[in-house]
């Protein structure tokens, strides 16, 4: 069964670096998304991207974020300069333009030292 | 602002009980409402989406309701198994919004 892939499954980054966190949506899909899970709290949405542009974002989306489609199978989201309370799982989400119903990857958890 | 809560927060039942979990948000106006699974430290598992069109959905082991006017859903869990030990997100969407996830409910089956 096609699933989303994430890649990687842990990463360790030092305050004030840039990360990409990668992600493989299901490949019939057209809207992806990103979420992200602090320890111990709720997932919150963070952007949601459709036709290569983005269609919503939330507050927690400010100028260090940024998301990309660089190819026809990966989607990414950039952390320019990173905080300590960027330190959360991260996971990916896609759907089909037909149905509402999102299916998420296994997520990436970010740690930042 | 859309807000959306669990209860019980967490739940421990013997394996072969069916329960409920439940689901409230404040704004009613919502398009659709979706069950997920999370295991410790793992993604999420999609388990049933419901449109606001329609009252309930059902796979499986799992029903699905939902009471827009109350502002509630349910998930029916029958016969419990330890492998449904898991915490239950519900998501909610509203018209032009994303999701608006809820704290979920902690399962633990005992066998």
């Amino acid at each position: 069964e096609p699933e989303v892939t994430q890649t990687p499954s842990h990463q360790v980054t030092q305050m004030g670096q840039e990360v990409i966190l990668r992600c493989v949506p299901i490949s019939n899909h057209l809207y992806f998304y990103w979420y992200r899970q602090i320890l111990g709290q709720k997932v919150e949405f963070l952007v949601s991207f459709y036709n290569n542009e983005i269609s919503e974002k939330s507050e927690i989306f400010d100028d260090q974020f940024s998301v990309e489609r660089p190819d026809g199978s990966n989607f990414t989201l950039k952390i320019r300069s990173t905080k300590l309370e960027d330190s959360a799982m991260y996971f990916c989400a896609s759907r089909t333009a037909s149905s509402y119903e999102q299916y998420f990857g296994p997520g990436t958890r970010l740690t930042v030292t | 602002k859309q807000e959306v809560t669990q209860i019980p927060a967490a739940l421990s039942v013997p394996e072969g009980e069916n329960l409920v979990l439940n689901c409230s948000f404040t704004d009613s106006a919502i398009y659709n409402l979706q069950w997920f699974r999370q295991d410790p430290g793992k993604g999420l598992t999609s388990l049933l989406l419901i449109q606001s069109s329609q009252r309930e959905q059902t796979s499986g082991r799992l029903n699905a309701s939902l009471d827009k006017s109350s502002g509630r859903s349910t998930l029916y869990i029958a016969a419990s198994q330890p492998g449904d030990s898991a915490t239950y997100l519900c998501a909610v969407r509203n018209y032009g919004q994303n999701f608006v996830f809820g704290p979920g409910t902690r399962l633990s089956v005992l066998p």
